[in-house]
């Protein structure tokens, strides 16, 4: 199986802040990754796919990038809503997997 | 648009088989894409369960593979979770997905609770 480890596993920022969550996969994996948000109670939306692709309906101020083992999601202004868990996923190869998640909070 | 929505029981004997429905909305299941299962345990992260196409081909997570059976009928747009053996470690949240191969799921339904436990 692939690996995907993320960090930091939590952060704590403000409103406005430039925000950058990392994942490393064990091997490469070209740029099949995709982000997701994730509320309390809610289920995962998708953010970016194709590692860098924006989803439509999401907001510009998220930005993914990366390719092969390391993967960034950035968000450019954090905003009141951002507030959530983040979490990345891999789909090179079988099983999919998942990163450890990011649980961003406000400071 | 696509929607999809989990049904089945929310509590389980240890031992005993989870079964979960997702229908699926607006999109034929017979159109292509594979379909697919993700669990969360409460508080934690996402783990993939495995995936289905229309024509039944799957693909499962080893990890749970001698316990899993993702099946597909076509006729009620709905494709099934069979979990066989469960104990407490199965307890979570579980989502169904339009989870095509090369890509990441999406959508996701909004998930169905199962609790195992006597």
């Amino acid at each position: 199986d692939i690996q995907m480890t993320q960090s930091p596993s939590s952060l704590s920022a403000s409103v406005g802040d430039r925000v950058t969550i990392t994942c490393r996969a064990s091997q490469g994996i070209r740029n099949d990754l995709g982000w997701y948000q994730q509320k309390p109670g809610k289920a995962p939306k998708r953010l970016i796919y194709a590692a860098s692709s924006l989803q439509s309906g999401v907001p510009s101020r998220f930005s993914g990038s990366g390719s092969g083992t390391e993967f960034t999601l950035t968000i450019s202004s954090l905003q009141p809503e951002d507030f959530a868990t983040y979490y990345c996923l891999q789909h090179n190869s079988y099983p999919k997997t998942f990163g450890g998640g990011t649980k961003v909070e406000i400071k | 648009q696509v929607q999809l929505q989990e049904s089945g029981p929310g509590l389980v004997k240890p031992s005993e088989t989870l079964s979960l429905t997702c229908t699926v909305s607006g999109y034929s299941i017979t159109s292509g894409y594979y379909w697919g299962w993700i669990r969360q345990p409460p508080g934690k992260g996402l783990e993939w369960i495995g995936s289905i196409y229309h024509s039944g081909n799957t693909y499962y997570n080893p990890s749970l593979k001698s316990r899993v059976t993702i099946s597909v009928d076509t006729s009620k747009n709905q494709f099934s979770l069979k979990l066989s053996s469960v104990t407490a470690a199965d307890t979570a949240v579980y989502y169904c997905a339009r989870d095509d191969y090369g890509d990441s799921p999406r959508p996701w339904g909004q998930g169905t609770l199962v609790t195992v436990s006597s």
